[in-house]
C-alpha cells in the first residue's frame, strides 16, 4: 500500500535554484524520512523528522512537516549539478510488535539540475 | 559506516531458474528487507526478518522466499524465476527501534538488477 506520494514526479532547474519537493500521505506518522537515489544505485537516507517537529536543517536540506495537512517538502538550496537524483519520502506506516516500523516508500521526485 | 553489500549487480536468469539474492550487512543490525523496484510503482517490500530465523512477509511475497540463517545475511529466494520478475531489488538494515524511540532509517545496499529472460 502506498502511503508517501511525492510531487513533482520529476523537476527540472538550473545549477543554483532552488529545488523543491513535496510529499503528501494518508495516516498518521512517528517519522517522517527523505532519501536519495542516485541513477542505479540503492537509496541513501538524508533527514529523518519527528512528527513532533516542523522543520529541520541538514546543510543545504531543509524539511518541513505539518502534521495536520499530511505533507512535507524539502528544499535542497544551491542546487549543483550532482544533486541530480530521484528523491523518496518514507513514512512509518506500522510497527510490527517485534521491534521495528516497516517504512513505505512514495514513488520519487526524479530531479535533473542543468550546469 | 554501515555497509550492506549485494551479492551481483547484474543477473541473467531463464525462467523456471532458481535464483539466490544475497544480502549482507556488517553493522550488527537486527532487522533486514527485501524490496523490489520498478518503473511507476516505486520500493515494494516483499519480505522482512527482525532476528535470524524469523521473516514477515511484506505487500508482494507472491513467487519469493526468504531465509536468514545468520544475523548478518538474509537471502531472497525466486523459487522459480518468471518474467515478471525482472527488476531491481534492493536489500536495507536498520537497528532494533522501540515503540517510544523509533529511528528507522534504513540502509541500502547497491541494488541488484535482475533480468529473466
Amino acid at each position: 500500500s502506498q502511503q508517501g506520494e511525492e510531487d513533482p514526479q520529476a523537476l527540472s532547474i538550473q545549477e543554483g535554484e532552488n529545488a523543491t519537493m513535496n510529499c503528501s500521505y494518508k495516516t498518521s506518522i512517528n517519522n517522517l524520512q527523505w532519501y536519495r537515489q542516485n541513477s542505479g544505485r540503492g537509496l541513501v537516507h538524508l533527514i529523518l523528522i519527528r512528527s513532533n517537529e516542523r522543520e529541520k536543517h541538514s546543510g543545504r536540506l531543509r524539511v518541513t512537516l505539518d502534521t495536520s495537512k499530511k505533507s512535507s517538502s524539502l528544499l535542497i538550496t544551491a542546487s549543483r549539478a550532482a544533486d541530480t537524483a530521484s528523491y523518496f519520502c518514507a513514512t512509518d506506516s506500522s510497527y510490527s510488535g517485534a521491534g521495528s516500523y516497516q517504512l513505505t516508500f512514495g514513488k520519487g521526485t526524479k530531479l535533473s539540475v542543468i550546469p | 559506516d554501515v555497509k550492506v553489500t549485494q551479492s551481483s549487480r547484474y543477473l541473467v536468469k531463464r525462467t523456471g531458474e532458481k535464483v539466490f539474492l544475497e544480502c549482507v550487512q556488517d553493522m550488527d543490525h537486527e532487522n533486514m528487507f527485501w524490496y523490489r523496484q520498478d518503473p511507476g510503482l516505486g520500493l515494494r517490500l516483499i519480505y522482512f526478518s527482525y532476528d535470524v530465523k524469523m521473516k514477515e512477509k511484506g505487500d508482494i511475497p507472491e513467487g519469493y522466499s526468504v531465509s536468514r540463517e545468520k544475523k548478518e545475511r538474509f537471502s531472497l529466494i525466486l523459487e522459480s524465476a518468471s518474467t515478471n520478475q525482472t527488476s531491481m531489488y534492493l536489500c536495507a538494515s536498520s537497528f532494533l527501534a522501540t515503540a517510544a524511540e523509533a529511528t528507522d532509517t534504513q540502509y541500502f545496499g547497491p541494488g541488484t538488477r535482475l533480468t529473466v529472460l
